[in-house]
């Protein structure tokens, strides 16, 4: 089936450890983005793709770090610098920017800070 | 980013009709109105848009007023099912960045039987 695989679901790291968040889509999207949801918050958008080799910072950018080298993926580590990186985080894809297409999730991936 | 508004939560009874409203006042004429429903614990998934005219599809009714400054999603017979969060985003097709934008805290919906 089509969709986007988030991995791992649950990840525990110490203070001080870089993570990275695993997203693979087989949609043949364009636009691939991560989003961080606090609980009982909305979805703030961290950094989004549009096309292979580029991509652009959202509103919380500092603290992260991504790259799409492939079409299909669209990892995000999290830094040490990132200062309260306990959160749930979600990938999405959609189709290309300017059309009305509808954005598809994974099922998240629940980081905790020990 | 256009905002939205929406109440930060309503209560309905299962089999009932729902109406969840959405304030966007400062919408722009690219902008399309799309709602999102999340279950606890996963990711949103899509339930309905549009950018003038009323729609319907299998999950839900999207009624658009004339000026475009609210819109309301109509949840026809409301099922335990249907319990979660609710969003409601507007995204501009006409700025080329896609979902690039931030979803707002939405509205939780509780449906009891």
């Amino acid at each position: 089936d089509g969709g986007i695989t988030q991995s791992p679901k649950y990840l525990f790291r110490k203070e001080g450890q870089n993570v990275t968040l695993s997203c693979e889509q087989n949609l043949n999207h364009d636009a691939m983005y991560w989003y961080r949801q606090d609980p009982g918050q909305g979805l703030r958008l961290i950094y989004y793709s549009q096309i292979v080799n580029d991509f652009q910072k959202g509103d919380i950018a500092e603290g992260y770090s991504v790259s799409r080298e492939k079409k299909e993926s669209f990892p995000l580590t999290v830094t040490s610098a990132q200062k309260n990186p306990t959160a749930f985080y979600l990938c999405a894809s959609s189709t290309l920017a300017a059309s009305t297409g509808e954005l598809f999730f994974g099922e998240g991936s629940r980081l905790t800070v020990l | 980013d256009a905002k939205t508004t929406q109440p930060n939560s309503m209560e309905s009874n299962e089999e009932e009709p729902v109406h969840l409203p959405c304030n966007h006042s400062t919408i722009s004429g690219t902008d399309y109105i799309h709602w999102y429903r999340q279950l606890p614990s996963q990711g949103p998934e899509y339930v309905i848009h549009g950018l003038t005219s009323n729609v319907n599809n299998r999950m839900a009714s999207l009624a658009i007023a004339e000026d475009r400054k609210s819109s309301t999603l109509i949840l026809h017979r409301a099922t335990l099912r249907d319990a979660a969060v609710y969003y409601c985003i507007l995204r501009d097709v006409g700025s080329n960045s896609g979902y690039a934008l931030n979803f707002g805290k939405g509205t939780s919906l509780l449906v009891t039987p």
